[in-house]
Formats: structure tokens, C-alpha cells, sequence
């Protein structure tokens, strides 16, 4: 069955700093991918997504994400953080029925 | 609607109470989700809707769980004899389903901002 794994539960960075968040999917076929951010007390926020085509994914709030097969990896990252990016991400896949599988989360601290 | 949108926002109960929260999706989406968002759990998958019909609802915890659509529009997920460990985010998300998904531009998932429910 399709799923993601978010192996850091828990990370800080510096305001300023680069961000990577990681996140590896397990799927034969080419996955539907998705980052999800969630801001304290607010409801999920669409990030970015990824269905085929580039492998290199723009999204909103100046995230990207990579796409790497070989790797079996959809890692989100940011150049530059800024205090409001402080928050949970979530990382998921899709089934045949579109039903969203997530992963556990990471939550990210941003520190003066 | 412009987004999703999910009453009540917020819901204190009694334990042993039932209880009934309801999703209003975008128009024109007839795949709809209900998620739980427990404290530690991470987001847990419950039931999906394609129009009024339910293909997947593997993910109720138990039989005191129950949802239903009517006129492939608005969702009610009902709880009865809600227990303490019932408490939780309850989230609904609607997207058209991936067979009516025509371009990667028209595929995703808008999330309401959820009920959060407290059983004393």
C-alpha cells in the first residue's frame, strides 16, 4: 500500500537558515505527492503537489520539492526561513482512490 | 462555496452524548473526506464520499461512527455515545475524484478548518 514516512519529527533552524524537510514514499508506480503545512490552530494549507512531468515542484510561500525516484524521496525544501514558517508539514501520498495517506509530520521551530 | 466549510467550529460534550458535525464541500467537488487529527496521532483517514455514496470507510474507529452525504454535497459525521477518547481535530477535505481529474492543475484537496471536539 501506498505510503510516507517523515523521518524527523522535530526540527529547528535559524531564522534566515535553509530548510529540508524529508519525506520517502513507498510506491511501485509513479506516486501523487504532497506537502501539507498546518500553522498552529489553523486547518491544513496546500504547499505544493507532484504528479508527473519536472521533477523540481514550485509551490506557494516560496517552498520547492524534489522528486527523486531513485531515492524514493519528495524532500521539501526553503533558502531562506522566516519566523512565520513556523509550523507542522505534513508529507503525503495517494491511493487509487484518492484517499490521502499522510505522514506522521515534522514540526519545525524557527529561533531568532 | 469559496473553501470547505465545517460546523461547529468548536464542540464540548458529555461523555456518552452523541454528536453530529457537518462538512459543507466546494461546489462541484464529488469526492469528500473525513480525517481525525488526535493529539500524538498524526492525521488518521475515516471515510470517503464519491457524491452520496461511501466506496471506503475502512477507517471508522468503531460502530459509534457513522457519516453520511445526501445530494452529493454537504457531509454529517456522527459520533454516538462519544467517549473520552473520541477528542480530537475532526477535518473534511474535497477534491474531484482522480477519474474527473483532467490536468495537475485541478487536482488537489482543499481542507476545511475543522471541529475540534472535547468529550468531559
Amino acid at each position: 500500500a501506498q505510503s510516507v514516512t517523515q523521518p524527523d519529527i522535530h526540527i529547528t533552524v535559524s531564522e534566515g537558515a535553509s530548510l529540508e524537510l524529508r519525506c520517502n514514499y513507498s510506491y511501485g508506480a509513479t506516486p501523487y505527492l504532497f506537502w501539507y503545512v498546518q500553522s498552529p490552530g489553523q486547518g491544513l494549507q496546500l504547499l505544493l503537489k507532484y504528479f508527473s512531468g519536472d521533477t523540481l515542484v514550485q509551490g506557494i510561500k516560496g517552498f520547492e520539492a524534489e522528486f527523486k525516484r531513485s531515492q524514493s524521496s519528495f524532500n521539501l525544501r526553503k533558502p531562506s526561513v522566516h519566523w512565520s514558517d513556523a509550523a507542522e508539514y505534513f508529507c503525503a501520498t495517494t491511493d487509487s482512490w484518492g484517499k490521502l495517506q499522510f505522514g506522521a509530520g515534522t514540526q519545525v521551530v524557527v529561533t531568532p | 462555496g469559496a473553501g470547505v466549510s465545517q460546523s461547529p467550529s468548536n464542540k464540548v460534550t458529555e461523555k456518552g452524548k452523541d454528536v453530529e458535525l457537518r462538512c459543507d464541500p466546494i461546489s462541484g467537488h464529488t469526492a469528500l473526506y473525513w480525517y481525525r487529527q488526535s493529539l500524538g496521532q498524526g492525521l488518521e483517514f475515516l471515510i470517503y464520499f464519491q457524491g452520496n455514496s461511501a466506496p471506503d470507510k475502512s477507517g471508522l474507529p468503531s460502530d459509534r461512527f457513522s457519516a453520511e452525504r445526501t445530494g452529493g454535497s454537504v457531509s454529517t459525521l456522527t459520533i454516538q455515545r462519544t467517549q473520552q477518547e473520541d477528542s480530537a481535530v475532526y477535518l473534511c477535505a474535497s477534491s474531484f475524484p482522480p477519474g474527473q481529474v483532467v490536468s495537475q492543475a485541478n487536482y488537489g484537496y482543499t481542507f476545511g478548518s475543522g471541529t475540534r471536539l472535547t468529550v468531559v
